[in-house]
């Protein structure tokens, strides 16, 4: 149980295009969902926090009028890369709790190339 | 701030071989650690967590506040255990956020 889905798995398109990347809690309800960006050979970096009918609260150099988080459902939350440019090819991971005091579950990931 | 630190890139260890992957944090509040695996071509999946204080794989890790420590030890490495290790620390009273360290691959040479 408590699996995570992430669509797309991958996604080549041209500089300037937006691309939404679903995340999708299969078997459980979230309230709050994790947006991770990972380079090659690097760590998970932490985005934001998808909060189910609010607000998204970005981590501290994250630009949110580039990177739109919606959460409109408690098994859904999209991350959309507004007019992507080849900076922002990377891998990108998200995870949700299936419960208080519970470990994150993890998505397959992403993964953006942007020509 | 979180902050969790794994000095080491790459382990190639001997299969039968003993692993230990070091793992150190700051957090200025009540910390829960917890190791994540990732094997080749998989999603990362918890593999320990420090509250639970299971053995996971034959894996343990002892959290040690004195030394702000949360180190990863197998005594018997085998070849399935080949993978990419990440620590990750978050408040344990708190949102869930996760701090991740850089990551430990881990190679068992049959």
């Amino acid at each position: 149980g408590a699996v995570v889905s992430q669509h797309p798995s991958w996604v080549i398109c041209k500089s300037g295009t937006s691309v939404k990347i679903e995340c999708r809690s299969l078997d459980f309800q979230a309230t709050t969902m994790f947006w991770y960006r990972q380079f090659p050979k690097q760590s998970l970096m932490l985005m934001a926090t998808s909060n189910e009918g609010s607000k998204a609260t970005y981590e501290q150099g994250v630009e949110k009028d580039k990177f739109l988080i919606n959460h409109a459902s408690l098994t859904l939350s999209t991350l959309t890369v507004t007019s992507a440019h080849p900076e922002d090819s990377s891998f990108y991971i998200c995870s949700a709790p299936p419960g208080n005091n519970q470990p994150q579950h993890f998505g397959d990931g992403t993964r953006l190339s942007i020509l | 701030a979180q902050r969790v630190t794994q000095p080491e890139k790459l382990l190639s260890v001997f299969k039968g071989a003993p692993v230990e992957l070091k793992c150190n944090y700051s957090y200025s509040g009540s910390p829960e650690l917890f190791w994540y695996v990732q094997y080749s071509r998989q999603r990362l999946q918890l593999l320990l967590r420090h509250i639970s204080r299971e053995s996971i794989k034959g894996f343990t890790a002892d959290l040690n506040k004195g030394e702000t420590s949360f180190h990863l030890k197998k005594p018997f490495a085998q070849e399935e255990d080949s993978a990419m290790y990440y620590c990750a620390l978050s408040s344990l009273y708190g949102n869930n956020r996760l701090a991740f360290g850089k990551g430990n691959q881990v190679v068992v040479i049959p």
